[in-house]
């Protein structure tokens, strides 16, 4: 089982707010990701980490911001919420070496702004 | 041309049947190739993982790999209804980044 934890699991906001996500994992995983997910939609990276102080902008613009100042810590920040914000937040992390890079998910952020 | 990309869904397969799902990808120096399950409102848990061509099997579970024609296919074979979700297939490229498809919606029909 994969030990990696994400809170709150659901937030309603109002527009204009600043929420910070959280998300850690007790793997000692060097790579984490975070994900934006709409319902029945696919996945889309909007960030990534492969360690301690190394973050970087995935395929998906995001106006989202992500800070990796401990291994088992990757926090993602809206600085000013949108309704457009409003969708599911994974967060992930992987050990990453080699050939074996099995992605574990966390149980996911729901967000809603109105 | 996405870099990986799946048969489009949904797929509909009757209960005992054999689900077939189709993973393409662009890379051709890709080496780890993933299957994940993801239930409705559920984050998605990995199946199966398979590095090297041919088959490999997991229980009902059954991975391909064809590297040569950059597939790889996820059988089911047994479909039972609590197999009834979202298939997605990941591929590490060769840039070391993991690349999910859109993902593929399996309903298996009681």
């Amino acid at each position: 089982e994969a030990d990696i934890y994400q809170t709150p699991r659901y937030l309603v906001i109002g527009t204009g707010k600043k929420i910070t996500l959280e998300c850690s994992q007790t793997m000692g995983h060097d790579k984490m990701y975070w994900y934006q997910q709409d319902p029945g939609m696919e996945l889309h990276l909007i960030h990534y980490s492969y360690g301690v102080n190394s973050t970087e902008k995935g395929d998906l613009s995001s106006e989202s911001t992500v800070s990796r100042i401990r291994t088992e810590h990757f926090p993602l920040t809206l600085e000013s919420a949108r309704p457009s914000h409003t969708s599911q937040y994974l967060c992930a992390s992987s050990e990453g070496s080699g050939w074996v890079d099995t992605q574990y998910f966390g149980p996911g952020t729901r967000l809603t702004v109105l | 041309q996405k870099e990986v990309e799946q048969n489009s869904g949904p797929l509909s397969v009757p209960e005992g049947a054999i689900a077939s799902l189709n993973c393409t990808y662009s890379d051709r120096v890709s080496q780890s190739f993933f299957w994940y399950r993801q239930y409705s409102g559920k984050s998605p848990e990995l199946i199966m993982s398979i590095y090297s061509n041919g088959d490999k099997e997991d229980g009902r579970f059954t991975a391909q790999l064809n590297k040569a024609s950059q597939y790889v296919s996820l059988l089911i074979r047994d479909s039972q209804p609590s197999d009834s979700a979202t298939y997605l297939c990941a591929v590490k490229t060769s840039y070391d980044k993991v690349i999910f498809g859109p993902g593929t919606s399996l309903s298996v029909i009681p």
